[in-house]
């Protein structure tokens, strides 16, 4: 069964920083996609960056980057220039390429100091 | 419409009642998904539809939890006999069918609390 782990219940950052929000995951399978969705207090879960695993490119929206290592199934989320709009519980996901459902890591939660 | 809907936002219930929970995907959406978040933890699916397909009800806690989905478009999550432990966020998303890979969108949740 595939698993996906958020080692960081939370994190902290300051306005105009970076940061860096670590997953990690297990599979036995090879084609699959990888997916940070952000969660604010409306609740709604907000795609923010998907990967697919046959990429080596890292995928990159605005200021929002990821760290994709295959090998050491490491997926991890960089967010440059941290503004206020940013905090919110932020989950990682995985889906296998011909499944449908989504497996959700448990969230990091992540404050913007200004 | 332009977003999932669901309703209602909140809801408050007595132990040993039933529920209905109500989903509207987007239009044209053939995926329907319901996953359940209790608090402080991550989402847990319960059940997914697919056009006329026979739903994947592998992730129902009990036979106290159902769904339907009508006319391949708005769907109604039902826990009969309510208990403490069902009080969670349960959300709803919607899809392209999963091989486009579009991702989900999600609707804000309905809150159901057992008192």
């Amino acid at each position: 069964a595939q698993t996906v782990t958020q080692s960081q219940p939370e994190m902290s950052v300051q306005e105009a920083e970076t940061v860096t929000l670590s997953c990690t995951y297990d599979t036995s399978e090879s084609d699959y996609y990888l997916f940070w969705y952000k969660q604010p207090p409306s609740r709604q879960m907000i795609l923010v960056i998907r990967q697919e695993a046959y990429k080596q490119q890292n995928a990159t929206e605005n200021r929002f980057s990821v760290n994709f290592q295959k090998a050491a199934k490491s997926f991890s989320l960089k967010i440059s220039d941290s503004q206020l709009g940013d905090a919110a519980m932020y989950f990682c996901a995985y889906r296998y390429t011909s499944g449908s459902r989504l497996t959700f890591g448990e969230g990091t939660q992540l404050t913007v100091n200004p | 419409g332009a977003g999932v809907s669901q309703s209602p936002s909140n809801k408050v219930t007595e132990k040993g009642k039933d529920v209905e929970l109500r989903c509207d995907p987007i239009s044209g959406h053939t995926a329907l998904y319901w996953y359940r978040q209790s608090l402080g933890q991550g989402l847990e699916f319960l059940i997914y539809f697919q056009g006329n397909s026979a739903p994947d009800k592998s992730g129902l806690p009990s036979d106290r939890f159902s769904a339907e989905r009508t006319g391949g478009s708005v769907s109604t999550l039902t826990i009969q006999r309510t208990q403490q432990e069902d009080s969670a966020v349960y959300l709803c998303a919607s899809s392209l069918a999963p091989r486009f890979n579009y991702g989900y969108t999600f609707g804000s949740g309905t809150r159901l609390t057992v008192v």
